[in-house]
């Protein structure tokens, strides 16, 4: 069965330090790939998708992130964190020609401290 | 444009009561699915309607059923809730062919 695999259940950075999250994927075949994040009390907004083509997709609230088939990895990246990036990230995949329905990781949660 | 909305916010239950969780859709989505999130789990999938008229099983489905009522509306509906069922319940939608879903605000549901 497909699964994804976020190790960090909690980073806490600067405001201004660069963030890099991490996510992993069982199951290769053609994966979609999406990262969501969920503000306090809020539900999850799409920041951004990898189908095909490029492998470096930038999102929105200036994040981007890079897909590795090698590395089975579909990391995300802010060069500058703000205060109002503090949320819970998931990493999702939908394996094409799996059972192709979304699967969620388990989320990292993002602290800033001043 | 209200997108996918969640109706109620919060609700609590004892042990044994039953309720519905309302959910509806102004994007003129095909699918159609309820998530439930728990503290270091994600979100797990307990049902989905692909298109209007049908419904799938996900990961979770035990102790819930779901109505897809047309193509803007699917409930979700906890008989005889359990304990076990306190958790957030998403609501999300999605375009034919895009593979992107697009998620409700949430309920928050404590069961007694």
């Amino acid at each position: 069965a497909q699964s994804v695999t976020q190790p960090d259940i909690h980073i806490t950075v600067s405001e201004g330090a660069s963030l890099e999250l991490r996510c992993n994927y069982s199951y290769g075949a053609t994966p979609y790939l999406f990262w969501y994040v969920q503000s306090p009390g809020q539900g999850l907004q799409l920041l951004l998708k990898y189908f095909s083509g490029d492998t470096l997709v930038q999102g929105i609230k200036g994040f981007e992130a890079e897909f590795k088939r090698s590395q089975s990895s579909f990391n995300l990246r802010k060069p500058s964190v703000h205060w109002s990036d503090a949320a819970e990230y998931f990493c999702a995949v939908v394996i094409k020609g799996g059972n192709e329905k979304l699967t969620f990781g388990t989320g990292t949660r993002l602290t800033i401290i001043p | 444009n209200a997108g996918v909305t969640q109706t109620p916010k919060f609700q609590v239950l004892k042990t044994g009561q039953s309720m519905t969780l309302q959910c509806a859709q102004d994007m003129n989505h095909n699918s159609m699915y309820w998530y439930r999130q728990d503290p270091g789990m994600g979100l797990r999938l307990i049902y989905y309607s692909a298109s209007e008229g049908t419904t799938d099983k996900g990961e979770v489905p035990n102790g819930y059923n779901v109505s897809r009522l047309n193509k803007r509306e699917f409930s979700l509906r906890l008989e005889s809730a359990a304990p076990s069922q306190t958790s957030v319940y998403f609501c999300a939608s999605e375009p034919r062919h895009q593979e992107t879903q697009y998620f409700g605000p949430g309920t928050r549901l404590l069961v007694l």
